[in-house]
């Protein structure tokens, strides 16, 4: 039990264009997911929380308009890197809680050319 | 001050030996732990949690548990070259606006060699 998906596993892009990563909760319902990146030789680090039927909630300093996120049902939530710039490549991973724990998506290593 | 410390390691253990890691958190009304495991290049993965003192056995891994000193470990018996990985420490935040949130140490790299 508790798995989650996301999708795509990898994606490159160009310079400009914009990036959709789904993640599911594929056998329970998730009313908050969460979006982390991950740079590198470093931990990760969380970008937003995504309710599901409200606004997400952003950490300091990520660009609410940049990191679009949309959390329309229990078991489904996106999050859309606008104009994409090489920067903000990284490994980006979602999370669904379930009671107090969090389970992990494989996450999405994006390549920004 | 960091909310949640670990060593970072290199941890380095023999095949068959006892690993160790070691974790604290400041936040003393902090209720919810977690051990999750992170191959290179992979996403985080649950091993265990722990929300009473005490200790918790799952197989080869042990949780223990001690609010009163604020410190979580994880002992993996009967360590195996697979087990090498990044472990990270996790604390749930207790309540209000941060609920749900997991507080990330920066993880201890373990290597189990043959």
């Amino acid at each position: 039990g508790a798995v989650v998906s996301q999708h795509p596993s990898r994606v490159i892009c160009k310079s400009g264009t914009s990036v959709k990563i789904e993640c599911r909760s594929l056998d329970f319902q998730a009313t908050t997911m969460f979006w982390y990146r991950q740079f590198p030789k470093q931990s990760l680090m969380l970008m937003a929380t995504s309710n599901e039927g409200s606004k997400a909630t952003y950490e300091q300093g990520v660009e609410k308009d940049k990191f679009l996120i949309n959390h329309a049902s229990l078991t489904l939530s996106t999050l859309t890197v606008t104009s994409a710039h090489p920067e903000d490549s990284s490994f980006y991973i979602c999370s669904a809680r379930a009671l107090e724990t969090q389970y992990f998506g494989p996450g999405t290593r994006l390549l920004v050319l | 001050q960091k909310e949640v410390e670990q060593n970072s390691g290199p941890l380095s253990v023999p095949e068959g030996a006892i690993a160790s890691l070691n974790c604290t958190y400041s936040d003393r009304v902090s209720q919810s732990f977690f051990w999750y495991r992170q191959y290179s290049g992979k996403s985080p993965e649950l091993i265990m949690s722990i929300y009473s003192n005490g200790d918790k056995e799952d197989g080869r891994f042990t949780a223990q548990l001690n609010k009163a000193s604020q410190y979580v470990s994880l002992l993996i018996r009967d360590s195996q070259p697979s087990d090498s990985a990044t472990y990270l420490c996790a604390v749930n935040n207790a309540g209000g606006t941060s609920y749900g949130k997991l507080t990330f140490g920066q993880g201890t790299i373990l290597t189990v060699h043959p």
